[in-house]
């Protein structure tokens, strides 16, 4: 495989329920992202993640939590979501995570939270 | 807050027209990048604009970044279906790491 792939790509959950997203990129890319993309919305950086480390944590309520045990391989672990955190979540990589850089996304998950 | 417009919001147009979209905003960026996602997909980059003025050609896709660095426009030459998707404009600062502006969009559907 090639390029970054997200799992799985559908998810419907309900209030009180656990999931986890996966991403993992095949790129030998240094930093790892989190965005969330709802209707008529610009996407929302949700976390960054720089050589396994966590370096943006954009004021995203804590039933999102991020785990990054290796350059490769990113999730977003979720918990008692809200009917409102229904969106698609993409995972992205970059080259090093210096401003500016490509980004290359995942196809992302489509969570529904009933 | 930095914020990107984007206009129009959605576009329909017939096979073989042209079009524009705009991108602006109020704050200077070091670069703006251009996107297109499709249905079910993520973004993909199109073209990285960098320096005021800048013109990049894509086939039928042309690329300006405004000379002050806060504006950008996508003009496409003889739509085609294959251009349906949403176009996403995003803009970078320098320093620091990787923080992309990214606008709402411009929702293009080209009919046969």
């Amino acid at each position: 495989e090639t390029g970054v792939t997200q799992t799985p790509r559908h998810l419907v959950m309900g209030m009180t329920n656990k999931k986890s997203l996966k991403c993992e990129q095949h790129l030998g890319h240094n930093a790892m992202y989190w965005y969330k993309q709802s209707a008529k919305k610009p996407l929302e950086l949700m976390f960054v993640y720089s050589l396994e480390e966590r370096v943006e944590n954009n004021s995203v309520p804590s039933r999102f939590s991020p785990e990054c045990p290796n350059s490769s391989h990113l999730f977003l672990h979720l918990h008692t979501l809200q009917p409102e955190d229904s969106a698609l979540y993409l995972c992205a990589s970059s080259q090093d995570g210096t401003g500016g850089e490509k980004l290359f996304f995942g196809s992302g998950t489509q969570l529904s939270v009933l | 807050t930095q914020l990107l417009e984007q206009s129009p919001q959605f576009l329909s147009i017939q096979e073989g027209e042209n079009l524009t979209v705009y991108c602006n905003s109020s704050s200077v960026f070091s670069s703006l990048q251009w996107y297109r996602q499709e249905p079910g997909e993520g973004p993909v980059l199109l073209v990285t604009v960098v320096t005021g003025g800048e013109v990049k050609k894509l086939k039928r896709l042309t690329f300006q970044f405004g000379d002050a660095r806060k504006d950008s426009s996508l003009h496409i030459t003889a739509a085609q279906p294959g251009d349906t998707g949403l176009y996403l404009c995003a803009g970078a600062r320098s320093g620091g790491y990787n923080k992309l502006i990214f606008g709402a969009g411009t929702r293009l559907a080209v009919h046969p």
